[in-house]
């Protein structure tokens, strides 16, 4: 399973965009990068997920480069209410899902 | 919405005592998992399945067990329960037969288990 390094935390203020990256260095042809976001006492839940360029849907963007190595979960115009954290996976089908630590991301009125 | 159910929410119980954590799912999921999360702290894989009669252990090792004797049904037990024991459980199911690999997971909102 590829390895994923992101930041611990992460500080902005309401109505700001907020890029988290995450470093995937071994990432395999056949895996895909799925972002999750987790409140506290809460399950996590999908955000988003892609396999190369651009994906795009009504919580986020998700931006791949070509090598692949990186990607970058951009959340627009977050509120107090985006106050969680989002993790980074790297995997394929059948896969077990392996959660690291997580980018803790405090957005401040 | 996610279909996948966990009971009880809280749970404070003695130690030394038998418990069974319940989760259960409606969607046909083969793919079950147990996690392990302390507060603030990152989640642990703690079991996994991919299906009837089929259960691994996870990334942490830990003193519980698991059973999927149906799909739509995946309980822990820990056989007796120590104030280490003390953590949040969530249980997650996906899907490796949809389209799109199966690392979209639907969480259920936990136990809170704490061990006296």
């Amino acid at each position: 399973l590829a390895k994923t390094t992101q930041p611990i935390s992460m500080d902005s203020y309401e109505g700001q965009e907020v890029n988290i990256t995450c470093s995937h260095n071994n990432i395999a042809t056949n895996d895909y990068i799925t972002w999750y976001q987790q409140f506290p006492s809460q399950g996590p839940r999908f955000i988003i997920q892609g396999y190369k360029t651009k994906v795009t849907n009504e919580v986020a963007s998700l931006f791949i480069p070509a090598d692949r190595k990186s990607s970058t979960l951009s959340l627009p115009r977050v509120s107090l209410s985006d106050t969680a954290v989002y993790y980074c996976l790297v995997g394929a089908a059948g896969n077990k899902l392996t959660f690291g630590g997580g980018t803790r991301v405090l957005v401040k009125p | 919405e996610a279909d996948i159910y966990q009971t009880p929410r809280y749970l404070v119980i003695g130690t030394g005592k038998k418990i069974t954590l319940e989760c259960s799912q409606t969607m046909g999921h083969d793919k079950m998992y147990w996690y392990q999360q302390d507060p603030g702290m990152e989640l642990h894989l703690i079991h996994y399945s991919y299906g009837v009669n089929s259960t691994e252990k996870g990334d942490l090792s830990s003193e519980s067990t698991v059973s999927r004797i149906r799909t739509e049904h995946f309980p822990l037990t820990l056989e007796s329960a120590r104030p280490s024991h003390t953590s949040q459980y969530l249980c997650a199911s996906s899907d490796p037969h949809s389209t799109d690999p199966d690392t979209e997971a639907f969480f259920g909102q936990g136990t809170r288990l704490t061990v006296v």
